[in-house]
């Protein structure tokens, strides 16, 4: 069975901070994709990676994806209110189907 | 371009009853696939729908089943409800089956059974 881990499971943090998450597996994915879900909402895109080794950044958010495609990691700089959220990492396992992340709940106090 | 749209938002059913759930998908997407989440155990996949067909599966009972129309959108059923089932009902879309193309998100529907 397919799972992927991430961790911490919660983070709270004072604005500003840096930060990172991490979403592990045992097993190869052909792409990894992380979202951010609100309370209340479905969760939203923020980026896909492909490629092992792959750094996407997003304004404050950088993404990296591991060289053996196992593995990920979103670093948050400078965390604001509005990064606040449920960070959720999904992986395609090739089947059809899309193994998420177990979540990181982040807070980010003002 | 309109989002992946679901219908109803919120709902509350009893115990034994059933319940049906629609999807939209984004125009164009052809593929549909649903989840079911919770807090103890996340976000878990139920179904994906391509060209009306049923593409896999996930490790739900029966009760749970669905359907794609011939325009994509999709609806998924539970019968028989059962406490547990109460849950964030999301459905997400892409243009193909979910072969490595980006899903997105619809906002769910929140389902209560009591």
């Amino acid at each position: 069975t397919q799972l992927l881990e991430q961790s911490p499971q919660f983070l709270s943090i004072q604005e500003g901070e840096n930060l990172t998450v991490y979403c592990n597996s045992s097993s190869v994915f052909s792409s990894l994709q992380w979202y951010r879900q609100e309370p209340g909402e479905g969760p939203v895109l923020l980026v896909t990676v492909v490629t092992g080794g792959e750094v996407k950044k997003l304004k404050r958010l950088t993404f990296q994806f591991g060289d053996a495609r196992k593995d990920s990691s979103l670093h948050i700089t400078a965390a604001q209110p509005g990064d606040t959220g449920l960070y959720l990492c999904a992986g395609h396992s090739g089947t059809y189907k899309y193994i998420f992340g177990t979540g990181t709940r982040l807070k980010v106090l003002a | 371009k309109a989002g992946v749209t679901q219908t109803p938002r919120y709902l509350i059913k009893t115990r034994g009853q059933q319940v049906t759930l629609s999807c939209s998908p984004i125009s164009g997407h052809r593929s549909v696939s649903w989840y079911q989440q919770t807090p103890g155990q996340g976000l878990q996949f139920l179904f994906e729908y391509f060209s009306e067909t049923q593409r896999n599966k996930g490790n739900f009972p029966g009760r749970f089943s669905g359907r794609q129309f011939s325009n994509s959108r999709s609806e998924m059923n539970v019968s028989t409800l059962e406490l547990g089932d109460s849950a964030l009902y999301l459905c997400a879309s892409s243009l193909v089956p979910l072969s490595g193309n980006t899903i997105y998100f619809g906002e769910g529907s929140w389902l209560t059974v009591v």
